[in-house]
């Protein structure tokens, strides 16, 4: 079946660690996306990548980072640097941008303890 | 540029009565419109979509929408609420040219929908 698969479900981060998020597709979408949502906040974009071997930030970048080496996944690494990490994060792919719409994955839980 | 704005963070109805969650957007060119919707620690699932055709559009599980240009709305609708409805919804508007390579998504806040037994 076709899908966007993130993983793990959950993810527990100590201070000052780096931590990556994976997310998978077989949609065959050029685009991908990466969102973090709080409590009554909604999504925020992160990062997205129209193509491989190229991403832009979003909204948020600061303290995450990503690659796009292969059309089919973009990790999302959370870096130190991210002073308030724990949150929900949902990967998204579309066939372009603009005006079509995004497949989610599950999601992955992070917390940092 | 682009927004969406919900007009209610929570709606409460009563299973069996009509569901009405409140979308307006903003839009410089001819937008694309989505309603999705997302269970408890889940992902984001489509339930219905705008893309310049009919202006009331049918999605999934009974919901639909419709597009009013002239107020600039996208309320999503249901006739007759069941318990499994509650979760939280999302307006999302999307720019069929978004020039400036922009993500061409952007999502309101989120209406929590609570089904009363």
């Amino acid at each position: 079946d076709g899908g966007i698969t993130q993983s793990p479900k959950y993810l527990f981060r100590k201070e000052g660690q780096n931590v990556t998020l994976s997310c998978e597709q077989n949609l065959n979408h050029d685009a991908m996306y990466w969102y973090r949502q709080d409590p009554g906040q909604g999504l925020r974009l992160i990062y997205y990548s129209q193509i491989v071997n190229d991403f832009q930030k979003g909204d948020i970048a600061e303290g995450y980072s990503v690659s796009r080496e292969k059309k089919e996944s973009f990790p999302l690494t959370v870096t130190s640097a991210q002073k308030n990490p724990t949150a929900f994060y949902l990967c998204a792919s579309s066939y372009g941008t603009g005006g079509t719409e995004a497949f989610f994955g599950q999601g992955t839980r992070l917390t940092v303890v | 540029a682009q927004s969406v704005t919900q007009l209610d963070s929570h709606v409460s109805v009563s299973e069996g009565t009509p569901v009405l969650l409140r979308c307006n957007y903003s839009s410089s060119y001819s937008p694309s419109l989505f309603w999705y919707v997302q269970h408890p620690n889940k992902g984001l699932q489509l339930l219905l979509k705008y893309t310049s055709a009919a202006t009331l559009v049918k999605g999934i599980n009974g919901f639909e929408a419709e597009f009013k240009k002239s107020e600039t709305s996208f309320h999503l609708t249901k006739p007759s609420a069941h318990m499994s409805d509650a979760a939280e919804y999302f307006c999302v508007v999307s720019e069929r040219y978004s020039g400036g390579g922009a993500d061409g998504l952007t999502f309101g806040k989120g209406t929590h929908l609570i089904i009363q037994p």
